[in-house]
């Protein structure tokens, strides 16, 4: 069966300190991989998704960034937190097939939770 | 207008109870639809898919209203456990990724 790993599970940084969680799935080749940020009391944003290793969307501008190394693995930076940046970070997998709903289903991470001081 | 619009609540039903939420989306072109449930500090977890002719899954029922754009979620015989963040979910037919659009949710207490 797949799963989907995050790390670290919380995170307290100062503003202007760098960033970097890590993604990681098993179970799975090939998967499409999003990350999402959830600030307090709103809605999920996606932030950057990935369809294969090195091919990186960005949904929104911001000072975050994402790579692909590896097939299962991704990894959400920064260079300089702001303290905008706080909130909860999650990372999701969908297999990579063509259309319908089970297609479509994304299954999430744990997630970390930023707080930028 | 949001892309996928869901009434926030707090929606505060006794144990037992029969509550209805619903949702609204902007896209006419989706084809996938979702709820998920969301607790507290926790990652949203897939609850149902949501399919043209409706679907349940014991005490859920999900409907879809393609002409007005519409989906429910039934929740019958509400249990404590029930207590959540209920995420109405959409796809976003747009280039490569299959995207999903969350709405902002909405909430559920049971109460004894």
């Amino acid at each position: 069966s797949q799963t989907i790993h995050q790390w670290p599970a919380t995170l307290v940084q100062p503003v202007g300190s760098p960033l970097s969680l890590e993604c990681t799935v098993e179970g799975t080749s090939n998967p499409n991989l999003y990350w999402y940020r959830q600030a307090a009391g709103r809605g999920l944003q996606l932030l950057f998704y990935s369809v294969g290793i090195g091919q990186i969307s960005s949904e929104v501008p911001q000072n975050l960034s994402a790579s692909r190394p590896q097939d299962r693995q991704f990894i959400l930076s920064s260079k300089k937190l702001l303290l905008s940046d706080s909130g909860f970070y999650l990372c999701a997998w969908r297999a990579p097939l063509a259309g319908g709903p089970q297609a479509d289903t994304q299954y999430f991470g744990p997630g970390t939770r930023l707080t930028v001081l | 207008r949001k892309e996928v619009e869901q009434d926030p609540g707090p929606f505060n039903v006794p144990e037992g109870a029969t509550v209805a939420f619903n949702c609204t989306y902007s896209n006419s072109a989706s084809q996938s639809f979702f709820w998920y449930r969301q607790d507290c500090r926790k990652e949203p977890k897939l609850l149902m898919s949501v399919y043209s002719s409706g679907n349940e899954d014991g005490r859920f029922t999900a409907q879809l209203n393609r002409a007005s754009q519409y989906i429910s979620l039934l929740i019958r015989d509400s249990k404590l456990s029930d207590s959540a963040t209920y995420l109405c979910v959409v796809n976003a037919l747009a280039g490569g990724g299959n995207k999903l659009t969350f709405g902002t949710g909405t909430q559920l207490k049971v109460e004894l």
